[in-house]
């Protein structure tokens, strides 16, 4: 089973601030990656796949990134809705399809 | 609009099984895959089945072989996930997600959530 560890676990920023959340496989998920925001009361919502492509109605301030076992997901300047749990999501080798802990985004 | 309404919550005592349905509107049932996720309180995501429409093949996490039934009813374009000899650690929110699963494998739809809780 491909293990998806992220980091941090807890990002303080600031609306306006540049985010940038991480992603690391136990072994190469190739280009399998996916994004996922969550708010409280919510089911997840898809914003990256394939590692770098924005799903529908994603604005262009969310960007991923990386390769193989490391990946990030960039937020290049903060919107107050933004701050949310993010999880990263593969699945290459599969089943199982696997997620990642989760990164808490909190306001600073 | 795609939409995957799923049925209510549930209440069940340990060893009991529990069965949640998603229905799909708003597409062509066999467009995607769809999969279930849970949730448990306070805690990440967890996939635990996957299943094709078409033709009704499954995938299941090893942790739930033989614990675990998905299912589909293509005349009511409906997704079921059985979970039997339920415990405490099964108390999560269980979603259905949808979405392609060629190449790389995502949900890009969800339903709402059904919570069920297991306590004696």
């Amino acid at each position: 089973e491909i293990v998806l560890t992220q980091s941090p676990a807890t990002l303080s920023l600031s609306p306006g601030e540049r985010a940038t959340l991480s992603c690391r496989a136990s072994q190469s998920v190739s280009n399998f990656l996916t994004w996922y925001q969550q708010k409280p009361g919510q089911a997840p919502r898809l914003l990256i796949y394939d590692t770098s492509n924005r799903a529908t109605g994603i604005p262009a301030r969310f960007s991923g990134s990386g390769s193989g076992t490391d990946f990030t997901l960039t937020i290049s300047s903060l919107e107050p809705d933004d701050f949310a749990v993010y999880y990263c999501q593969q699945r290459a080798n599969w089943p199982p399809i696997t997620f990642g802990q989760g990164t808490r985004l909190e306001i600073k | 609009q795609v939409q995957l309404v799923q049925s209510g919550a549930e209440v069940k005592k340990p060893g009991a099984s529990v069965k949640v349905s998603c229905r799909a509107f708003g597409y062509t049932f066999t467009s995607y895959y769809l999969h279930w996720v849970r949730q448990a309180p306070g805690q990440g995501l967890e996939w635990m089945a996957m299943i094709n429409p078409i033709g009704g093949d499954t995938r299941y996490a090893q942790k739930f072989q033989g614990r675990l039934t998905m299912t589909r009813d293509t005349s009511t374009s409906t997704v079921y996930m059985e979970l039997s000899s339920l415990r405490s650690e099964d108390t999560a929110i269980y979603y259905c997600a949808g979405g392609y699963c060629s190449g790389d494998c995502y949900f890009d739809f969800w339903g709402q959530g059904a919570l069920v809780t297991v306590s004696s």
